[in-house]
């Protein structure tokens, strides 16, 4: 089983500001990465699919980046509704997730 | 617009059967090559594939939980199903399902989710 670990477990950040996830999988899973949103009482939302490429409607605020065995989410200037729960998935061997970082309100 | 359901009991007694289903509006599932999962995410824990299900009806198990694990569809109800048997309380999570295209493949879109709870 391919293990994804996500860090940090919590990122404090401020409106406005950069915040970057990592995501780093025990072994290569190629761009075979997936990241999701996750908002309390909600569905998870797809936002990144093949590592970099943004789902449908997904704000261009969100980038993906990374290959192999090292993967970072991206959001560029935080907004009131990114504050969340974020996880990564892997699709290369059979489907693995990683425990999810929590983005809240520094 | 795709959205998918969950239903079944909340509450299941340990060494019975969990049994839930995933309801599909806004496109059938017989006419569309797509596989339909189940996630689960117990509480305060990360996110597991349970299975998943091709619109054809072959299907494909999380090797550690394919002992205790039927997933079936019902194409003229629009659903699929999940059984998972001699339940304990590690099963307690919220039951998502979520259509993917391809196996494996990431999920989009999700049910919102239903918590089953395992408890005498």
């Amino acid at each position: 089983e391919i293990v994804m670990t996500q860090s940090p477990a919590t990122l404090s950040v401020s409106p406005g500001e950069r915040a970057t996830l990592s995501c780093r999988a025990s072994q290569s899973v190629s761009s075979n990465l997936a990241w999701y949103q996750q908002k309390p009482g909600q569905a998870p939302r797809l936002l990144i699919y093949g590592a970099s490429t943004r789902a449908t409607g997904i704000p261009a605020r969100f980038s993906g980046s990374g290959s192999g065995t090292e993967f970072t989410l991206t959001i560029s200037s935080l907004q009131s509704e990114d504050f969340a729960l974020y996880y990564c998935q892997q699709y290369y061997n059979w489907i693995t997730f990683g425990g999810g970082t929590k983005v809240e309100i520094k | 617009q795709l959205q998918l359901q969950e239903s079944g009991p909340g509450l299941v007694k340990p060494s019975e059967t969990l049994s839930l289903t995933c309801t599909v509006s806004g496109a059938s599932i017989s006419s569309s090559t797509y596989y339909w999962g189940w996630i689960r995410q117990p509480p305060g824990k990360g996110l597991e594939w349970i299975g998943s299900i091709y619109y054809s009806g072959i299907t494909y198990y999380n090797p550690s939980l394919k002992s205790r694990l039927t997933v079936s569809v019902d194409t003229s109800k629009n659903q699929f199903s999940l059984k998972l048997s001699s339940v304990t309380a590690a099963d307690t999570a919220v039951y998502h399902c979520a259509r993917h295209l391809r196996l494996p493949d990431w999920f989009d879109p999700w049910g919102q989710g239903t918590l089953v709870t395992v408890s005498s």
